[in-house]
């Protein structure tokens, strides 16, 4: 398996429920980060971690709780969405400036 | 206030001929300067980046071209093809050295590729 990869790629989620999103990278990458895309806007970057460490948190709201346990593995754990959350969610990871994207997932929320 | 735009939101172009795609910045603190593309449904893809110590970069048919006194970058594929037909954004990143380059995105530019 190689590149970046997010699991799940689709997920339909009501307001109270709690679910996680899942980002792998393989590229041996130290840098690790969350975008929230959505409709006709520009990628937004939501969270930087760096060597496991959260460098970043670009005024995101608390309902959005970031996870980096090691330099290979992201999560995004969503509690109490609403709809407006409703995006792509894309992560990346990058060794310098380039960084390399994963496929996404289309969050709903209901 | 947005650092980084593309004031095209989208580009019609024949197979074959030139596609020129458009990108203004405002920070003059941006060193590095990257172009993705995006299919539906797929993450941005990297294609081509140029440093601020470059005017110009060129890989294969895509070249991008940067301005520094304009604060405009611009990328030509040449000759386009059907398989281009996707969104290009444009981001730029004032890291220096270091290696977490925050990239600023532009809104980015849906390109067609007529056959």
């Amino acid at each position: 398996e190689t590149g970046v990869t997010q699991t799940p790629r689709h997920l339909v989620m009501g307001m109270t429920n709690k679910k996680s999103l899942k980002c792998e990278q393989h590229l041996g990458h130290n840098a690790m980060y969350w975008y929230k895309q959505s409709a006709k806007k520009p990628l937004e970057l939501m969270f930087v971690y760096n060597f496991k460490e959260q460098t970043e948190n670009n005024s995101v709201p608390s309902r959005f709780s970031p996870e980096c346990p090691n330099s290979s593995h992201l999560f995004l754990h969503l509690h109490t969405l609403q709809p407006e959350d409703s995006a792509l969610y894309l992560c990346a990871s990058s060794q310098g400036h380039t960084q390399y994207f994963g496929p996404g997932t289309r969050l709903t929320v209901l | 206030d947005q650092q980084v735009k593309q004031n095209s939101p989208s580009l019609s172009v024949q197979e074959g001929r030139i596609s020129i795609l458009n990108c203004d910045y405002t920070n003059s603190m941006f060193d590095y300067f990257l172009w993705y593309k995006k299919y539906p449904a797929e993450g941005p893809t990297f294609l081509i980046s140029i440093s601020s110590i470059k005017d110009k970069n060129e890989d294969g048919r895509f070249t991008v071209f940067l301005n520094k006194s304009a604060k405009h970058l611009s990328l030509h594929i040449v000759p386009s093809q059907p398989g281009d037909s996707a969104v290009y954004f444009c981001a730029a990143s004032a890291g220096g050295s270091s290696n977490t380059g925050k990239l600023i995105f532009g809104q980015g530019t849906t390109l067609q590729v007529k056959p």
